[in-house]
């Protein structure tokens, strides 16, 4: 039972271009979202985060939106680098303190 | 400078072996956990602790063990009965259940079983 879905497997965008990343969830326990972004090989980095209690929060480029009555958030990325080119997972907190991760989503940016 | 290590970065073992993966942070963060990447899988939790001296199984803790015996440290042990453990695993710490649950993450350890 997959409670954070990711059902992009993976996203091109052209360098300069909005990237928008989705994910959904199913648990309306989930109090605290956060987007962490991979490169191959190594360990997730955290990118932003966002409250349930909030419905936007920006951080420079990167801004991620919720909305919890369609249970879904989004990371838009504007404007989108090369250097975004990664692996990004939404997850989501829940009992105890775990945090349930999507699946991930390949973004590609292209030069 | 405080992060998180993980050691090897490649390891290869036996099948039928035990292989035990260390974890260390010098954060001093309370938590830490143990995850496995699979192509396709995202991040599955395996093992979970919040304290010195106590930890719970994650959702895939079959086949793994771990100790908490130092607050720096979360060693991961493969078993034998782990039935298919080449993957790459990540550790992480995070402050604690009273703060936001940011996770901070080691660089992975690729484990091939052969």
């Amino acid at each position: 039972d997959q409670q954070v879905k990711q059902n992009s497997p993976s996203l091109s965008v052209q360098e300069g271009r909005i990237s928008i990343l989705n994910c959904d969830y199913t648990n309306s326990m989930f109090d605290y979202f956060l987007w962490y972004k991979k490169y191959p090989a190594e360990g997730p980095t955290f990118l932003i985060s966002i409250s349930s209690i909030k419905d936007k929060n920006e951080d420079g480029r990167f801004t991620v939106f919720l909305n919890k009555s369609a249970k879904h958030l989004s990371l838009h990325i504007v404007p989108s680098q090369p250097g975004d080119s990664a692996v990004y997972f939404c997850a989501a907190r829940g009992s105890n303190y775990k945090l349930t991760f999507g699946k991930g989503t390949l973004l590609t940016v292209n030069p | 400078d405080g992060g998180i290590t993980q050691s090897p970065k490649y390891l290869f073992r036996k099948e039928g072996q035990n292989v035990t993966l260390s974890c260390e942070q010098n954060l001093n963060h309370d938590a830490m956990y143990w995850y496995r990447q699979d192509p396709g899988q995202g991040l599955r939790l395996i093992y979970y602790s919040q304290i010195v001296n106590d930890f719970q199984k994650g959702d895939i803790a079959e086949g793994y063990s771990v100790s908490r015996e130092k607050k720096e440290s979360f060693p991961l042990t493969v078993t034998s009965a782990q039935k298919n453990p080449t993957a790459f695993y990540l550790c992480a710490s995070s402050k604690g259940r009273e703060l936001n649950n940011e996770q901070f993450f080691g660089p992975g350890t690729r484990l091939t079983v052969l």
